[in-house]
């Protein structure tokens, strides 16, 4: 079976502020997928990121910044500099072969204050 | 490229009611995905088609909901009856592969159903 942990239900930060999403999974396959989608107000999930399995440099685009270390099961995401328009729901996903479908997490709402 | 289009954008029925959803996917997408959002939860699958088959529904509550994709386009999500648990968004995505892990996935922005 496959989870998806973001045990962080919601951060409040001030603008300029750095924020680190946490998210932690678990599968027994060996080639996996891994995604971080982000969730406006206005209800569509845009893709940020996917990483695979095998492919455990950290990527950084722009304020985005991701963290993937398979000894701990983790990818994370920092976000560096927040702003106001970061506001939104973030979701982590995991994607596996055996499971077939892409199972999400319950989300970290991150809320970014003037 | 035009996003994955859904409609309505919101809808507010009575519990037994009936209510159907509908998706149009970026074209050439063969993949289609309906997932459900209750409040505070992340999406749930769930159904998925490729083309005009069913890959997956084993999420799909069968006895009340119901899916079509009819030539592999266009796909229509049926509730018959509502119950108040239904209150959810409904999202629709699609993925240029056979499961999304290579290309990703785009979903629409939703249909957010309330049952009263």
């Amino acid at each position: 079976a496959q989870k998806v942990t973001q045990a962080q239900t919601e951060i409040s930060v001030v603008e300029k502020e750095d924020v680190t999403l946490d998210c932690v999974y678990e599968t027994r396959d060996t080639t996996y997928y891994l995604f971080w989608y982000k969730q406006p107000p206005s209800g569509e999930l845009v893709f940020l990121i996917r990483r695979n399995s095998f492919d455990e440099q950290n990527e950084i685009s722009g304020r985005y910044s991701w963290n993937f270390q398979k000894s701990t099961s983790s990818f994370n995401f920092t976000i560096t500099a927040s702003q106001v328009v970061d506001s939104a729901v973030y979701f982590c996903a995991l994607f596996t072969g055996g499971g077939n479908k892409l199972t999400f997490g319950t989300g970290t709402q991150l809320k970014v204050e003037l | 490229e035009a996003g994955v289009a859904q409609s309505p954008r919101y809808k507010i029925i009575e519990k037994r009611q009936s209510v159907a959803f509908w998706c149009n996917p970026i074209s050439g997408h063969a993949t289609l995905y309906w997932y459900q959002q209750i409040l505070g939860q992340g999406p749930k699958l769930l159904i998925q088609f490729q083309n005009n088959g069913v890959v997956d529904d084993s999420q799909l509550p069968k006895d009340r909901f119901s899916a079509e994709r009819l030539k592999g386009v266009d796909s229509t999500l049926k509730i018959q009856p509502a119950k108040l648990e239904d209150s959810a968004v409904y999202l629709c995505a699609s993925s240029l592969d056979r499961a999304g892990e290579v290309y990703g996935y785009t979903f629409g922005s939703g249909t957010r159903l309330t049952v009263v």
